[in-house]
């Protein structure tokens, strides 16, 4: 099993630009989640999803879209990058009720 | 917020000592997980205790929940060098479908 992947692990972008963070997972979790961590700061919850077509807000949504058209995938789509965005990106997947399974980040930086 | 807090935020002691970070929280839980986060890493699961557990241990890892005060402590008994590292906290309240709540953690140092 390749757990939960991330790509890109790097990227470097201009403000008003757009991209997507993409998330997989082999593992047939319900559970998919968003995250990202500011410097010396825990993580923050972006967007997660309970199961395929089914998605919610988190406590910091704004500026993040999110899909779940499989069970596998989760990308992460920014609208229009701005410096606030600048962090580390995580993404995880986990069964209802158990722990969570990490991918190795993204970090990504607007300019 | 429901957030967890971790306390201490930073922590340093030798190699062979126990180290204890504890964890307060503000609303009732469904489980309490502790994750380890080593620099520019992402978590790795350490121990999940559900709120009707009071104790858990897993090789030198003791994770105690204490419901009615709201709290959590891990003890790392005889650490080691590769116990340096974050250590967070995350609570899953009662609400529906998966929605984690993680503390800023503690930075656990160990010195040779």
């Amino acid at each position: 099993n390749a757990g939960v992947t991330q790509t890109p692990k790097f990227q470097v972008l201009k403000t008003g630009q757009s991209m997507t963070l993409q998330c997989a997972q082999d593992m047939n979790h319900e559970y998919m989640s968003w995250y990202r961590q500011d410097p010396g700061m825990g993580l923050r919850l972006i967007h997660y999803s309970v199961g395929a077509g089914i998605t919610d807000q988190g406590e910091v949504p704004n500026g993040y879209n999110v899909s779940r058209s499989t069970t596998e995938d989760f990308p992460l789509r920014l609208l229009s990058a701005a410096p606030s965005q600048t962090s580390v990106y995580f993404c995880a997947s986990s069964y209802a009720g158990a722990e969570q399974f990490f991918g190795p980040g993204t970090r990504l930086t607007v300019l | 917020s429901q957030q967890g807090e971790e306390d201490p935020q930073a922590l340093s002691i030798q190699e062979g000592e126990n180290a204890t970070m504890n964890c307060s929280y503000k609303t009732s839980i469904n489980n309490l997980q502790w994750y380890r986060q080593n620099s520019g890493r992402g978590l790795v699961h350490l121990i999940l205790i559900r709120s009707n557990e009071r104790e858990k241990h897993s090789g030198r890892l003791r994770v105690t929940l204490d419901t009615s005060k709201k709290s959590s402590s891990l003890l790392i008994t005889a650490s080691r060098a590769a116990d340096t590292a974050s250590y967070f906290c995350a609570t899953e309240f009662n609400n529906y479908g998966q929605n984690f709540v993680f503390g800023p953690g503690t930075r656990l140092s160990v010195l040779p």
